[in-house]
């Protein structure tokens, strides 16, 4: 219950594109589902965040979607750049702080 | 304004041995969490430090301790490593528990031989 399943676990996305990736979680006492991007050899970095009582957030090319009901969400990459190529984790916390991951998806984006 | 650091960045370590890693989390925040990531993993929720104690703590055996001092930086040590314990360790800071985004540091990566 404590799971947060993401997919896909690898995207290859032509230059313009737009990328897409989808988390599912089971527990409804999450309260709080930030998208992390990484880089080889650096730590996650915050990209964007929604709260369940929003069904979509937009920052620049960065849009989640959040179904409540169906208990998923999504990230959306507009007009995706090779500089975007890095691997994207899902999250999940409760109030707390706890951040619960997916497993990663690796993006590359083609020139 | 300095982000969360972290020290090492690379430590290399045999079976049964015994280490310490250190973090300073960023200006403003006094919550820190410690994550282990396996590579190709997601990170893992090892615990969270806030006011020099630890408030939650993930399911990680007794091998795995941490220390939160008043300055608000932390160090997570592990005894009798195992091959298993090699991973990038991060650590996340926050303004405060429950609140606010978690910052995370570029790790320091963990080998043990």
């Amino acid at each position: 219950q404590q799971q947060v399943k993401q997919s896909p676990q690898s995207l290859i996305v032509q230059k313009g594109g737009i990328s897409i990736i989808n988390c599912a979680y089971e527990n409804t006492a999450f309260d709080y589902f930030p998208w992390y991007q990484q880089f080889p050899g650096k730590g996650p970095a915050l990209l964007i965040a929604i709260r369940p009582d929003v069904s979509e957030k937009k920052e620049g090319r960065f849009t989640i979607s959040f179904n409540k009901s169906a208990k998923q969400f999504s990230l959306h990459i507009m007009d995706s750049q090779p500089g975007d190529s890095a691997t994207y984790f899902c999250a999940a916390a409760t109030q707390g702080g706890k951040l619960i991951f997916g497993q990663g998806t690796e993006l590359s984006v083609k020139p | 304004d300095a982000g969360v650091t972290q020290s090492p960045t690379h430590l290399i370590k045999t079976r049964g041995q015994q280490v310490t890693l250190r973090c300073s989390p960023k200006s403003g925040h006094d919550t820190v969490s410690w994550y282990q990531q396996a590579l190709g993993q997601g990170p893992q929720f090892i615990f969270q430090y806030y006011e020099e104690e630890e408030r939650q703590r993930g399911n990680f055996p007794d091998r795995f301790s941490g220390h939160q001092f008043p300055n608000y930086s932390s160090e997570l040590n592990v005894n009798a490593l195992l091959l298993g314990d090699s991973a990038l360790y991060l650590c996340a800071s926050s303004p405060s528990t429950g609140e606010g985004p978690q910052h995370f540091g570029d790790g320091t990566r963990l080998s043990i031989l």
